[in-house]
């Protein structure tokens, strides 16, 4: 079973700084894994898949990168509502990693 | 505009049953791939069960033979029936659109608490 393993487990930067959370997979999930953004008390949201794909409606400053084991999302310019929890899940065994909260 | 609404989560004595509603709007349940996702308190997402175009479900091995995924297409609907409930069982369930295996359409999610 492939595990993802999510890092840092906490991100606490400013208004404006460029935020660089990492998921690194057990085996290779090819390009095939999504990141997801939890605001408290709301559903997630799917912000990127196929690693480096913006689904709709997503602000261009949330980007994808990486493919096999290493995956890294990028925030380049945090905004006040960008504070929450981020997911990233491989598309196989639709598994999810344990989660980076983003404090701004 | 999809929408997604879940419904049915109570507080529930361990061994007991549950069925979890999801009503949907704006897009229909039978030609998508549909998915339950859960959240424990505190913890972070567990994916649950899928049921895809065909009928076809698949579970996590942690609900299976406990739970099952359906729908119900008149109504468009889709149901998660849970039995032999545990105490870990305890989670937001969210349904979700599933397309490619990501989850791009999210309800509100509803609590289920399994105590006795």
């Amino acid at each position: 079973e492939t595990v993802l393993t999510q890092s840092p487990a906490t991100l606490s930067l400013s208004p404006g700084e460029r935020a660089t959370l990492s998921c690194r997979a057990s085996q290779s999930v090819s390009i095939y894994l999504a990141w997801y953004q939890q605001k408290p008390g709301q559903a997630p949201r799917l912000l990127i898949y196929d690693a480096s794909n913006r689904a709709t409606g997503i602000p261009a400053r949330f980007s994808g990168s990486g493919s096999g084991t290493d995956f890294t999302l990028t925030i380049s310019s945090l905004e006040p509502e960008d504070s929450a929890f981020y997911y990233c899940q491989q598309r196989s065994k639709l598994t999810f990693g344990g989660g980076t909260k983003v404090e701004i | 505009e999809v929408q997604l609404v879940e419904s049915g989560g109570a507080l529930v004595q361990p061994g007991g049953s549950l069925r979890l509603s999801c009503a949907a709007s704006g897009f229909t349940v039978s030609s998508n791939y549909m998915s339950w996702v859960r959240q424990a308190p505190g913890k972070g997402l567990e994916w649950v069960s899928i049921i895809y175009k065909s009928g076809t479900t698949k579970y996590a091995d942690s609900v299976k033979g406990r739970f099952t995924i359906s729908r119900h297409n008149a109504t468009n609907t889709l149901y998660l029936e849970m039995n032999r409930l545990r105490a870990e069982d305890t989670a937001v369930y969210y349904c979700a659109s599933t397309v490619t295996y990501y989850f791009d359409n999210w309800g509100q999610g509803t609590l289920v608490t399994v105590s006795s």
